[in-house]
């Protein structure tokens, strides 16, 4: 069964305007959440990751909200630009072992 | 830092044939991880390596699938008797593991192999 559960599965924002992806998981074992940015024809590439010891992660115009209690977390993406289409993956992991339990992924195409 | 590498890129095979994948992973790390991707879904585990040990399948590899590491490099990826079920994008990704207290493991993911299987 999908252990992470990831929405939507698509969206559509205008250039300069935030995309939202959300997820949630059931397994409070998870103590690592990355997501990843995917190309077409390419493997997924880390982008910014989160650990349940913090609420919030932002690196440039990338930012990672944790809430522990409802099991969610959340990727905002401030000031889309058309380079920002593409697939993102909501994941998470294990201390001990680290193999990624991936969302279905979101396909955001930001239009000019 | 070349990267992880993937070979083939694309791979078209017939039904009951046998196909190897193989992985190249970033020099000098230690573990190594196979994940399947099918379209519209994201990367399942497959598998993974700490250097030439083999620590986990996951229960989705059949034993038509088998993985190696040999001396902790690169790997390969063998499906025997390939189904039409196999047909996926099969993902490697490297890793250097490290223990303790705020231990991490940024996985890099390769470009992957498409296998198509008619």
């Amino acid at each position: 069964q999908q252990q992470v559960k990831q929405s939507p599965q698509s969206l559509i924002v205008q250039k300069g305007g935030i995309s939202i992806i959300n997820c949630a998981y059931e397994n409070t074992a998870f103590d690592y959440f990355p997501w990843y940015q995917q190309f077409p024809g390419k493997g997924p590439a880390l982008l910014i990751a989160i650990r349940p010891d913090v609420s919030e992660k932002k690196e440039g115009r990338f930012t990672i909200s944790f809430n522990k209690s409802a099991k969610q977390f959340s990727l905002h993406i401030m000031d889309s630009q058309p380079g920002d289409s593409a697939t993102y993956f909501c994941a998470a992991s294990y201390r001990n072992d680290y193999k990624l339990s991936f969302g279905a992924g979101t396909t955001v195409t930001v239009r000019a | 830092d070349t990267g992880v590498s993937q070979d083939p890129r694309h791979k078209i095979t017939k039904r009951g044939q046998n196909v190897t994948f193989r992985c190249d992973p970033i020099s000098e790390h230690n573990r190594l991880y196979w994940y399947r991707q099918t379209l519209g879904q994201g990367p399942e585990f497959l598998t993974y390596f700490q250097n030439e040990a083999q620590l986990e399948k996951s229960r989705l590899l059949s034993d038509r699938f088998s993985a190696e590491r040999p001396k902790g490099s690169f790997s390969t990826l063998e499906i025997q008797r390939t189904e039409q079920g196999d047909s996926a994008m099969y993902l490697c990704a490297s890793s250097t593991w490290t223990s303790g207290r705020g231990a991490t493991d940024t996985q890099y993911f390769g470009p992957g192999t498409r296998l198509t299987v008619l």
